[in-house]
């Protein structure tokens, strides 16, 4: 089945430091990657889709310029969290898809934890 | 909003059959109802999808009512492994189409 890898799974940082997360799908070309965000106990929420040499389309109430997104590849999706505090610590989880003939579902990645100091 | 009901917490005995169910009456014609599970501290994974005809893989089976105003995903032989969040998503263009997630149902399978 299609895998999508995301690295790293685990990241601890101090308070005003930028991760960097990626997102691969590792045996299909996708050209749909979506950045979601959970929080202890709730539910995942879309932080904003990004498609394959655009710009991504981010939900309301995300800063752009907090969360940056590039899908410069087919097989590989980055978001950089810059300058990120204690309230940016969450579980974040990527996915992806490829246009085409039928409904292929999303398939995820393992998610990254992010804890900031 | 996410276009679903289902209940918030199941329990199922290790071995038996799993019956999860989920409510989508507003359901377009061209909506499909994918199922998703998400294991406590990893990515969702996706199970089966379907439109009206009832569905099985290797993971489960769905079931959606003549009408499709409802659903039952079922899994045949609950393990322990099978403990997890279960989403119930009606989707249009299923992968290019953002997944709306409720808050699923907890299936805990007990010994």
């Amino acid at each position: 089945g299609a895998v999508v890898s995301q690295h790293p799974s685990r990241v601890i940082c101090k308070s005003g430091t930028s991760v960097k997360i990626e997102c691969r799908s590792l045996d299909f070309q996708a050209t749909t990657m979506f950045w979601y965000r959970q929080f202890p106990k709730q539910s995942l929420m879309l932080m904003a889709t990004s498609n394959e040499g655009s710009k991504a389309t981010y939900e309301q109430g995300v800063e752009k310029d907090k969360f940056l997104i590039n899908h410069a590849s087919l097989t590989l999706s980055t978001l950089t969290v810059t300058s990120a505090h204690p309230e940016d610590s969450s579980f974040y989880i990527c996915s992806a898809s490829t246009r085409g003939i039928g409904n292929q579902p999303q398939h995820f990645g393992d998610g990254t934890r992010l804890s900031i100091l | 909003d996410a276009k679903t009901t289902q209940p918030t917490s199941m329990d199922c005995a290790e071995g038996r059959a799993a019956n999860l169910p989920c409510n989508h009456s507003t359901i377009s014609g061209n909506e499909y109802v994918y199922w998703y599970r998400q294991i406590h501290s990893q990515g969702p994974q996706y199970i089966i999808h379907g439109l009206k005809n009832n569905e099985t893989n290797e993971m489960a089976s769905l079931i959606i009512t003549e009408d499709r105003k409802s659903s039952t995903l079922i899994l045949p032989h609950a393990t322990l492994r099978d403990t997890a969040v279960y989403y119930c998503i009606v989707l249009t263009q299923g992968g290019s189409e953002k997944l709306v997630f409720g808050k699923g149902t907890k299936l805990t399978v007990n010994p």
